[in-house]
Formats: structure tokens, sequence, C-alpha cells
């Protein structure tokens, strides 16, 4: 089974600073896509940035962007010129390619504090 | 990006009713739903996975008939708590998926807290 790991509970920045989040999974697939979702205290899960394992270029959004390291399997995300709506939870999430199986698995989250 | 409601987003009810919960899709077609439960300071627990017309897939340990998940169109989804009791008290949150996305993303609704007394 796939699994997502988040190693870092909590991170903080300091505004206008850069934030880079881990993340880590594992898979026996070749192709597969990942995601980034961002949680604020509204509790509302909004979709940040995807990725897809195939495309070995690094997807950027704005201010956010990853570093996918297939080989490692590693996606991380890094968030440029933080502001204090990025505080939020962010959680790192899985899901395999074939159509019927379309489910996210996701990682424990990383809350991420903004020091203004 | 797509946008999924529900409601409502905030629900008490006593012991022993039951409560339903809606999930829709407004500018886009689902042709599947997920349902997911949040506790506090936790991640998101996938509880099933319902396509339009037909039954829902539960994940292991979700039971199924007191959690009742229906389908009906492929713009609504409803999650019925049946005989509620106070620790199914939780977060519950649908999110919406459609074979048209390029990466197969979800969109999440804004979730419904049930508080069972």
């Amino acid at each position: 089974a796939q699994t997502v790991t988040q190693s870092q509970p909590e991170m903080s920045v300091q505004e206008a600073e850069t934030v880079t989040l881990s993340c880590t999974y594992d898979t026996s697939e070749s192709d597969y896509y990942l995601f980034w979702y961002k949680q604020p205290p509204s509790r509302q899960m909004i979709l940040v940035i995807r990725q897809e394992a195939y495309k070995q270029q690094n997807a950027t959004e704005n201010r956010f962007s990853v570093n996918f390291q297939k080989a490692a399997k590693s996606f991380s995300l890094k968030i440029s010129d933080s502001q204090l709506g990025d505080a939020a939870m962010y959680f790192c999430a899985y899901r395999a390619p074939n159509f019927g199986n379309e489910k996210l698995t996701f990682g424990t989250g990383t809350r991420l504090t903004i020091i203004p | 990006g797509a946008v999924v409601s529900q409601h409502p987003s905030r629900v008490i009810c006593k012991s022993g009713t039951s409560v339903k919960i809606e999930c829709r899709s407004l500018d886009f077609q689902a042709t599947t739903m997920f349902w997911y439960r949040q506790f506090p300071k936790q991640s998101l627990m996938l509880m099933a996975t319902s396509n339009e017309g037909s039954k829902a897939t539960y994940e292991q340990g979700v039971e199924k008939d007191k959690f009742l998940i229906n389908h009906a169109s492929l713009t609504l989804s409803t999650l019925t708590v049946t005989s509620a009791h106070p620790e199914d008290s939780s977060f519950y949150i649908c999110s919406a998926g459609d074979r048209g996305f390029p990466l197969g993303e979800q969109y999440f609704g804004p979730g419904t807290r049930l508080t069972v007394t």
C-alpha cells in the first residue's frame, strides 16, 4: 500500500522569507500523481499544486513550487515570499493513476506558522 | 478551481437520531465523490468512495449501516449518520472529482462539524 510521510509536524517562517515543507512517499507504481493541499483555520481544503510523476519538470504556481525527486520518492513544497495568509496545515497527497482507484492518500500534515 | 458546497456547516443532534449531510459540485459533474472524517489536529481519514449511480465503496473499519452514502446524481452525494452517538462527533468533509480532470484532482467542500449530544 502507498504511504505518505511528512516528517515535520510544525514549521515556522518569518514573513517574506522562504520555507520548504518535506514529503516522502512509498509506491511501486511508475506513474502517479502528487498534490499539496492547504487547510487554513477555516478548515477548507485548498489545492495548492499538483505534479504528474512522468513529468520531470517541477510544477510551479506563483509563489509555490515543488522539488520532485522521483528516484528518492520525495516531493517537497517551497513557499517563497511567505505571507500571513499562508499560515495553515499543509497536506501532501498521493494518487495512483488507475481509473477506479482515484482515492488520495494523505500525509499527516505540517502546521506552518508565519511570524510577522 | 471547481467549487464544492456542503450543507449544513454545523449540526447538533441528539444521541440516537440520524443526520444527513449534503455535498454538491456546483460547476462540474462529479463522477466520483469521497467522504472523509477528520479528528482535531489530524489528517483526513477516507470513509468511502461513491460513484454516481452505484453503491459506495467503504474503507476497512467503516460501518456501512451506520454511514449511509448515496450518490444519486452527478452533482449530489449525501452522507447519513444513522443512530448517531457522541463518538460520531467529528468534522466530516466531502470531495469531488471528475474523470475529465487531467490529474484526477479532487476539490473539497468546506466541511460539516457534527456534534452529538
